[in-house]
This record gives C-alpha cells, structure tokens and sequence, in this order.
C-alpha cells in the first residue's frame, strides 16, 4: 500500500458546527503533515508530526486541532472556523521525521475540500 | 531564506510535443534537494522527479528530465511526447540539507498550469 488516503473529499461547514478530516497510511510512516492550500496557490505546511508526537505548529489557530491517534492516522479537528479557512487540506506523509530528502520524501493525499459557510 | 520562482503562470502544449517548464531558485545552501511535484486535476500532489544538488548528471524518469544548472540556480523541467495526462498545475520545490535537526519544510513555487491539447 503506496497510498494516504483522505476523507471526506468534500465538507461544508458552518462557522459554528464541529467537524473532522481524516487521513491514514500504512506504509510505515513516521512522519506526518497537515498543508492548507487555497486555490491556485502552493501548499501551506500547517503541522508535522514525528513519531505520533506534534513537532511543528507553524502558528496556525488553536480553531485548527491536530490528532495523531496511532502511527497511521491523523485527524484535523476543526472548530469554529471562518469563510476564509475554506481551502484544499492536503495531508502528506514521509518515510522518517526531520531531513526531507531525495530518499525521504513526502507522499501526499488526494486532499479534503472545505468550504466554510 | 530560500526562495522559488517559476516565472510561467501558465503554458500549452500540443500532445506529443515537447515542453520545458522554467523553474529558478535563490539561496545560500550549498547541499540541497529539488523537486517537481505534478497536481493534477484530481488534487494529489504527485511526485515528478527529484535531485541532488550535488550530482552533476541530470535525473530522468522516462518522459520526465531536468536541467539542473547550479550556478545559474535552475531546475527547469522537460516533457517529451505530451499526453493529455499530463494536464495538471505543476509546483517546484526545495528542500535544504542540513546537518542535526535537518530541514521539513519545503519551499514551493507558485506553479504553472500546464495544459496538453489533443
């Protein structure tokens, strides 16, 4: 299994409900990310996560609530969000935590898209 | 702080052609990794190719090349005999290689949209 795999495809929410996205792989990784991408834009890098634990936060709002679970899955708790949060959410997974490189590279999900009402 | 620029927003090309995306990057590393990373309409980030700054010899994956140029810090990608498959946004990326903690982040260009036509 060479996949990560993301649900739902699609979520529209409301300012005030509570949602989740999903995203699990089994290839063994020990690393795990959360990117944000709006349209017609590169990926955001939001959060990492090295062996099950959050490494990186880059200053995204406490709205946006990471979950590592087990090593093959990651959940984005979303809470309260706002119209401009509408977006692609890309989760990406690599091989180990730290160096990426030519032999450690990210794999990426096909991507949630959520749009904020 | 590194930067990529990828100066074509958007390109054409007539299947079976050949095309050759731009892609230019600034830093002061002198180890590092570049990437091309496809984004089909289907929105998976697909990985393209990949290479070592500090190999000389230009890496390939069958329709897929690069010209690597260090000095000139460019990475522009070649592909040969177009299929309409490969209509997709297509980004460049960087990656430093640094000793200890070592670098996650990657730095993305803006892209080019690239469309084959039948």
């Amino acid at each position: 299994d060479t996949e990560v795999t993301q649900t739902p495809k699609h979520l529209v929410m409301g300012m005030t409900n509570k949602k989740s996205l999903k995203c699990e792989q089994h290839m063994g990784h020990r690393a795990m990310y959360w990117y944000k991408q709006k349209a017609k834009k590169p990926p955001e890098l939001m959060f990492v996560y090295s062996y099950e634990k959050l490494s990186i936060n880059e200053s995204v709002p406490s709205r946006f609530s990471p979950e590592c679970p087990n090593s093959s899955l990651l959940n984005l708790h979303l809470h309260a969000l706002q119209p401009e949060d509408s977006a692609l959410y890309l989760c990406a997974s690599s091989q180990d935590p730290g160096q990426l490189s030519g032999a450690n590279v990210l794999t990426f999900g096909a991507g949630s898209r959520l749009t904020v009402l | 702080a590194q930067t990529v620029t990828q100066s074509q927003p958007e390109m054409s090309v007539q299947e079976a052609e050949t095309v050759t995306l731009s892609c230019t990057y600034d830093t002061s590393e002198n180890n590092y990794y570049l990437f091309w990373y496809k984004q089909p309409p289907s929105r998976q980030m697909i990985l393209v190719i990949r290479q070592e700054a500090y190999k000389q010899q230009n890496a390939t994956e069958n329709r897929f090349s690069v010209n690597f140029q260090k000095a000139a810090k460019s990475f522009s990608l070649k592909i040969s005999d177009s299929q309409l498959g490969d209509t997709a946004m297509y980004f460049c990326a960087f990656v430093p290689l640094h000793s200890g903690a070592g670098s996650y982040q990657l730095t993305f260009g803006k892209g080019t949209k690239l469309s084959v036509i039948p």
